[in-house]
């Protein structure tokens, strides 16, 4: 069966600072990977979403990058972080050929910035 | 623009009631897929039900059933025989086109369950 991973699952940052979250997916080869970001009490915002080793598409310009190391290894980070940055972070797959294309998530990173 | 709406920020419900939470949305594409999360408090995002356009009857999934209505664009979720644990977000999101494209969620809706 296919499982999500993501760490670490909370965080404490200064401003200013880098940021790596990780995130695995075992089970399927060659998913669609997703990171979204929710701010306290509101919505999913799309980040970054990639079909590929490399290919990265990137929604919201921001001070966050990602990338797609290997097949099923995606990576959220930044150089320098905001208070604007705080959030809870989730990842996400979804899997060519289910009929559906729901997302599967995460259990998600919450990151506090200081 | 903003695909996918949710009117409701927070809605009640009595213990084994009924109730119907909204979703409206926005696309040109005659081919997409509606979905319907919940996030508990824990955080975690459960896939609930899952709506296609071509989808002749409406989705149900258990106490979960998805009132599709394709002409006024709405794809509002109703959870029957409301339970404590039915406390939650609970977010409406679309897929456009087919293959596996990015998913746009709404803004969700705060359901709390009375005892």
């Amino acid at each position: 069966s296919q499982t999500i991973h993501q760490w670490p699952a909370t965080l404490v940052q200064p401003v200013g600072s880098p940021l790596s979250l990780e995130c695995t997916v075992e089970g399927t080869s060659n998913p669609n990977l997703y990171w979204y970001r929710q701010a306290a009490g509101r919505g999913l915002q799309l980040l970054f979403y990639s079909v590929g080793i490399g290919q990265i598409s990137s929604e919201v310009p921001q001070n966050l990058s990602a990338s797609r190391p290997q097949d099923r290894q995606f990576i959220l980070s930044s150089k320098k972080l905001l208070l604007s940055d705080s959030g809870f972070y989730l990842c996400a797959w979804s899997g060519l050929g289910l009929a559906t294309g729901e997302l599967f998530f995460g259990e998600g990173s919450r990151l506090t910035v200081l | 623009a903003q695909k996918i709406t949710q009117t409701q920020p927070g809605m009640f419900v009595q213990e084994k009631e009924a109730v119907t939470l909204d979703c409206t949305y926005d696309t040109s594409d005659p081919s997409y897929g509606l979905f319907w999360y919940k996030q508990p408090s824990s955080g975690e995002m459960i896939f609930l039900i899952y709506q296609g356009s071509y989808d002749q009857q409406n989705a149900t999934e258990g106490r979960y059933s998805l009132n599709f209505q394709k002409a006024r664009k709405s794809a509002n979720l109703v959870i029957s025989a409301s339970q404590l644990g039915d406390s939650a977000m609970y977010f409406c999101a679309m897929r456009e086109g087919f293959g596996n494209n990015d998913m746009r969620f709404g803004a969700g809706t705060r359901l709390t369950v009375k005892p």
